[in-house]
């Protein structure tokens, strides 16, 4: 089945510190999205990207759809306390309707004041 | 309410009990999904529910039952459960499976026990 690699697992940064983490995958995926879990709730959607190539930002928060299709970004600017959580990647692919999301493992990130 | 709730928040069962996760959404969507959440794993998809007709069942096992009467609500129902079942139990919904915006929306999630 498809399987995304998501990087880094973990990260340790100091507050104010720009934070930048991956997904790459062996299939093509129509649809990346990033997600932040907070410790004892469900995963919050932060972007959706639709396009290769595409550059979104929401706040200080900017993901990239990669130019081939098989690999997303996401980059967390001025890093506060709040920010600490787990991110998940997610693709989809199209086949005669909306498959499944693939979810990667999560990167989890720590903020020191 | 908005969004999509799950109850009960937390649940200890032992392994001889019957109990029931509910999950209910107010966004208007038509697709619905049960998640597993286990520590250091991926989100494992285990159903999923388009127009009330489930679509997919991962190869999840017998002791989990899932029940989706309409579109806007989503139950689990768990009985005779194994201690490795403990998990985070999520649920999300997104508009549909027919090419709709695959952006799926999830709720608190239920923290099992099986005891």
């Amino acid at each position: 089945g498809q399987q995304l690699n998501q990087s880094p697992q973990s990260m340790f940064i100091q507050e104010g510190e720009d934070v930048s983490m991956n997904c790459t995958s062996s299939s093509i995926f129509n649809t990346w999205l990033w997600y932040k879990q907070d410790p004892g709730e469900g995963p919050v959607l932060l972007i959706a990207l639709y396009k290769a190539g595409e550059l979104t930002s929401n706040g200080r928060l900017t993901a990239q759809f990669g130019i081939t299709r098989k690999d997303s970004f996401l980059n967390i600017s001025a890093s506060i306390p709040s920010d600490v959580g787990i991110y998940f990647c997610a693709g989809q692919t199209w086949n005669s309707g909306n498959t499944p999301l693939v979810f990667g493992k999560g990167t989890r990130l720590s903020v020191i004041a | 309410e908005t969004g999509v709730t799950q109850t009960p928040r937390h649940l200890v069962m032992g392994m001889t009990n019957k109990k029931s996760l509910k999950c209910e959404q107010h966004l208007g969507h038509n697709a619905m999904y049960w998640y597993k959440q286990s520590a250091k794993k991926p989100l494992e998809l285990m159903f999923v529910y388009n127009f009330k007709e489930q679509t997919e069942n991962n190869s999840v096992p017998s002791r989990f039952s899932p029940e989706c009467p309409n579109s806007s609500h989503l139950f689990l129902h768990l009985h005779t459960l194994q201690p490795e079942d403990s998990a985070l139990y999520l649920c999300a919904s997104s508009q549909d499976l027919r090419g709709g915006a695959v952006e799926q929306y999830f709720g608190p999630g239920t923290r099992l026990t099986v005891t």
